[in-house]
């Protein structure tokens, strides 16, 4: 497997643009999770689903930020309009019902400018 | 929300020696934990975890200790090499499933 996979690894985008993240989660899970992670606040959870379904949104910090999970195989987290704060790297994290650990993604790096 | 805080944000070790990170929760309810390895520009992975009912746990040089009268969980690194340097987090698990992590403890390591 090859493991969780999030695209694109970095993304640059100017102040008021939409971005768009992406991830594959691992094939037979069925739990996804959207993390951010900053030096000043560490990973926080943002959102996560179950079975393609958003459980708890509670850590989305804003109505700019929105999560979608079409398939079982892929998510994105979208954030509109983009504002200098949002700079973080965003990984996503998938789990299977039994196994308590989260595998990570490689994250992507957002620099709003 | 629950708190899981580290000791120290960053530790030094010569190699070859011990090494041992700490980590405080405060969920006295949380049943399992887990400790990542971050290494720069990676996602936080997976080292070795232990559920609530188990004091100790070992893997390949590393050894979790969970001592829940004074919520306290420790990751000791046996003849820490240069490859462990990277970031170490513990993360806890509550009653509704959700993980939450600390802050991170940074390992560097001395050749």
């Amino acid at each position: 497997d090859a493991g969780v996979i999030q695209s694109p690894r970095h993304e640059v985008t100017e102040m008021g643009q939409e971005v768009t993240l992406r991830c594959k989660p691992i094939s037979g899970h069925d739990y996804l999770f959207w993390y951010r992670q900053t030096m000043m606040r560490g990973l926080e959870l943002l959102i996560y689903f179950n079975n393609n379904v958003p459980i708890d949104d509670s850590g989305m910090p804003e109505d700019r930020f929105s999560a979608k999970m079409p398939n079982a195989s892929f998510s994105t987290l979208k954030i509109q309009p983009s504002e200098p704060r949002d700079s973080a790297v965003y990984f996503c994290a998938s789990s299977s019902t039994g196994y308590y650990g989260y595998t990570f993604g490689s994250g992507t790096r957002l620099t709003v400018v | 929300g629950e708190s899981v805080g580290l000791h120290l944000p960053t530790l030094s070790v010569q190699e070859g020696d011990n090494s041992i990170i700490n980590c405080a929760y405060s969920n006295s309810a949380s049943d399992y934990f887990i400790w990542y390895k971050q290494e720069s520009g990676k996602g936080p992975q997976f080292i070795i975890d232990i559920r609530s009912n188990m004091d100790k746990r070992q893997g390949q040089r590393v050894t979790v200790l969970l001592n829940k009268t004074v919520k306290h969980l420790s990751l000791q690194i046996a003849a820490t090499q240069p490859g462990d340097s990277a970031v170490y987090f513990c993360a806890e698990r509550d009653g509704a499933n959700n993980l939450f992590f600390g802050t991170g403890t940074r390992l560097t390591v001395i050749p």
